[in-house]
């Protein structure tokens, strides 16, 4: 059974440009999550989706966006590029759930680097 | 301003001994917490969780307490063995998000555990 898996691993862009990174959640999960994982810190919440909608957003610019698709995959795009978004993003599924923790199943992440 | 806060980066710990990792918060409205563990070149993977109605969760040699009066939280290993090591995130939530699927959880910086042969 395959967990979370994302594209690309990694990837080198220079500023101002524009980037996809895309996520496939683990079988029978239904909502994506998206996290930022600057060095030395935590991982930062981005954005959820369910239902193909975005149900919940952390404190991101709106140069962040993203996309669930029927088959509950997902993209994260990122425009016009700075230095500070070099950083690990890490994909992560669970199911929703009406009452408990929000246990998250993350993917190994894309190393994005900005030049 | 970090409401998840994990002070130590770094903790060694010998083998077969008790690790104690500790978490401090400042949002009373967080309703679950969190431990997952990261190896490099990994995503984080979930370890054990605590409602805030709780006080203490259980789950093989891995223990989590909670004192919401302290807004404190620690993970307890016992016996530590050498797999164990690898950082250590305590992350929170609130409730489950009326919209579906549940709030984005908030993560601290992480402790790295090495525990010496």
């Amino acid at each position: 059974d395959a967990g979370v898996t994302q594209s690309p691993t990694h990837l080198i862009k220079t500023r101002g440009q524009q980037v996809t990174l895309r996520c496939s959640p683990k079988s029978g999960h239904d909502t994506v999550s998206w996290y930022q994982q600057a060095l030395g810190q935590g991982p930062q919440f981005i954005f959820q989706y369910y239902e193909e909608e975005e149900r919940q957003r952390g404190n991101f610019p709106d140069r962040f966006s993203g996309h669930q698709f029927p088959n509950y995959s997902s993209e994260l795009n990122v425009n016009a590029l700075l230095l500070g978004d070099s950083a690990l993003y890490l994909c992560a599924s669970s199911l929703a759930v009406v009452s408990g923790a929000n246990v998250l199943t993350f993917g190994a992440g894309s190393r994005l680097t900005v030049l | 301003d970090q409401q998840v806060k994990q002070n130590s980066p770094s903790l060694s710990v010998q083998e077969g001994r008790i690790s104690i990792l500790n978490c401090d918060y400042t949002n009373s409205m967080f309703d679950y917490f969190l431990w997952y563990k990261k190896y490099p070149a990994e995503g984080p993977t979930f370890l054990i969780s605590i409602s805030s109605i709780k006080d203490k969760n259980e789950d093989g040699r891995f223990t989590v307490f909670l004192n919401k009066s302290a807004k404190h939280l620690s993970l307890h290993i016992v016996p530590s063995q050498p797999g164990d090591s690898a950082v250590y995130f305590c992350a929170a939530s609130g409730l489950v998000y009326s919209g579906g699927g549940a709030d984005g959880l908030t993560f601290g910086k992480g402790t790295h555990l090495i525990i010496q042969p």
